[in-house]
């Protein structure tokens, strides 16, 4: 299995409503990353999970709460949004071998509308 | 402030013809250089790659150049094919490890059959 998969795909709600968005990777990969990729810009990055604990939030404001519940999932808990982060939320991981460059392989994303 | 530009937002080219897609970085510390190449409604799919050690990294059809003085980079692909029509992201890291990819803001690549 040499993907990342991403559910749901699409997702549309309200700015009252709480969510979640999944990502999963079967590959031993031991970094984990959400991305926000807005129309016509480049993906920024919001979180690293590095053996399944945080180590770096590029702070991303609360209403985003990241989760790794073990080496090979990933969550974003989404809680009362904005418009302003409709975007798509890609999803990352990388093998995180010691000493060596790690290329980051990612998800199809999730295309997110907040009404 | 954008530490990695890919200043030509399109380009398209010739089936059978070369494509060059530039990419320009600030930071000197960037020392991992990649290539994404992102089609509608999917994520970024890893390309090539190359390290600071090196100026050349070839794959297939697929050749990475680095010019670290100039702080330049160019992905060439040859010969182009109508199925590398994508939008192609440039991206910079400074280390080794879990960490944050910069990335440029995208070249479309039209190949015209």
């Amino acid at each position: 299995d040499t993907e990342v998969t991403q559910t749901p795909k699409h997702l549309v709600m309200g700015m009252t409503n709480k969510k979640s968005l999944k990502c999963e990777q079967h590959m031993g990969h031991r970094a984990m990353y959400w991305y926000k990729q807005k129309a016509k810009k480049p993906p920024e990055l919001m979180f690293v999970y590095s053996y399944e604990k945080l180590s770096i939030n590029e702070s991303v404001p609360s209403r985003f709460s990241p989760e790794c519940p073990n080496s090979s999932l990933l969550n974003l808990h989404l809680h009362a949004l904005q418009p302003e982060d409709s975007a798509l939320y890609l999803c990352a991981s990388s093998p995180l071998a010691g000493g060596t460059y790690n290329e980051q392989f990612f998800g199809p994303g999730t295309r997110l509308t907040v009404l | 402030d954008q530490q990695v530009k890919q200043n030509s937002p399109s380009l398209s080219v010739q089936e059978g013809r070369i494509s060059i897609l530039n990419c320009d970085y600030t930071n000197s510390m960037f020392d991992y250089f990649l290539w994404y190449k992102k089609y509608p409604a999917e994520g970024p799919t890893f390309l090539i790659s190359i390290s600071s050690i090196k100026d050349k990294n070839e794959d297939g059809r697929f050749t990475v150049f680095l010019n670290k003085s100039a702080k330049h980079l160019s992905l060439h692909i040859v010969p182009s094919q109508p199925g590398d029509s994508a939008v192609y992201f440039c991206a910079a890291s400074e280390q080794t490890g879990a960490n944050n990819l910069f990335f440029g803001t995208g070249t479309r690549l039209t190949v015209i059959p």
